[in-house]
């Protein structure tokens, strides 16, 4: 298996354009999660799916941030607008059965937001 | 509040030498533990994990971690350090959903 696919590794974008991350979990696989990683704040999950459906999205910082899984094999995180404080690194994550086995990251998207 | 903490930021260890990651965490249930290590440009790798059993947990790499209840702690070690271990150290707790420290960056003088 190619492992957790994100897509694209790097995005730069302008303040208030739309801007939508992809991601491929390991095939399989049950559980995604979507985490943002930054200097100041370290790795904070956003949303988490089981099944294809949201469990906890309580991360998401605003409405501007939606994620969705609309089958098995893909998911997309996507921020409207955008603005200059949502630069970070997006990771994507997927394992079996939740917490209790090991969640295998994506390499990551770097989303600059100028 | 369930939360885990890794108090150094950075750390330096010449190579060879030995090493000690410390992590605390605070979570109400049974934690289930996880070291991961990240690589500059890279997403993150587990090194171990604790669930249950054995305090003493075995991952790849030659690192081992210790799970201490009554010290809520999880602390990683490995006993030669080399060049290729430096990296960025991840700390996590949680069902489910992870809960990450802020992170140890080891860096290795030759």
């Amino acid at each position: 298996d190619a492992g957790v696919i994100q897509s694209p590794r790097h995005e730069v974008t302008e303040m208030g354009q739309e801007v939508t991350l992809r991601c491929k979990p390991i095939s399989g696989h049950n559980s995604l999660f979507w985490y943002r990683q930054t200097m100041m704040r370290g790795l904070e999950l956003l949303i988490y799916f089981n099944n294809n459906v949201p469990i906890d999205d309580s991360g998401m910082p605003e409405d501007r941030f939606s994620a969705k899984m609309p089958n098995a094999s893909f998911s997309t995180l996507k921020i409207q607008p955008s603005e200059p404080r949502d630069s970070a690194v997006y990771f994507c994550a997927s394992s079996l059965a939740g917490g209790l086995a090991e969640a295998f990251f994506g390499q990551g998207t770097r989303l600059t937001v100028v | 509040a369930q939360s885990v903490t890794q108090p150094d930021i950075h750390i330096t260890v010449s190579e060879g030498a030995s090493l000690e990651l410390r992590c605390n965490y605070s979570y109400g249930a049974t934690p289930y533990l996880f070291w991961y290590v990240q690589s500059p440009g890279q997403g993150l790798q587990l090194l171990l994990k604790y669930f249950s059993g054995d305090t003493l947990v075995q991952g790849i790499k030659g690192f081992e971690a210790e799970f201490k209840r009554s010290q809520s702690s999880f602390n990683l070690r490995k006993p030669s350090v080399h060049w290729s271990d430096a990296a960025e150290y991840f700390c996590a707790v949680g069902q489910g959903n992870l809960i990450f420290g802020k992170g140890t960056k080891l860096s290795v003088k030759p």
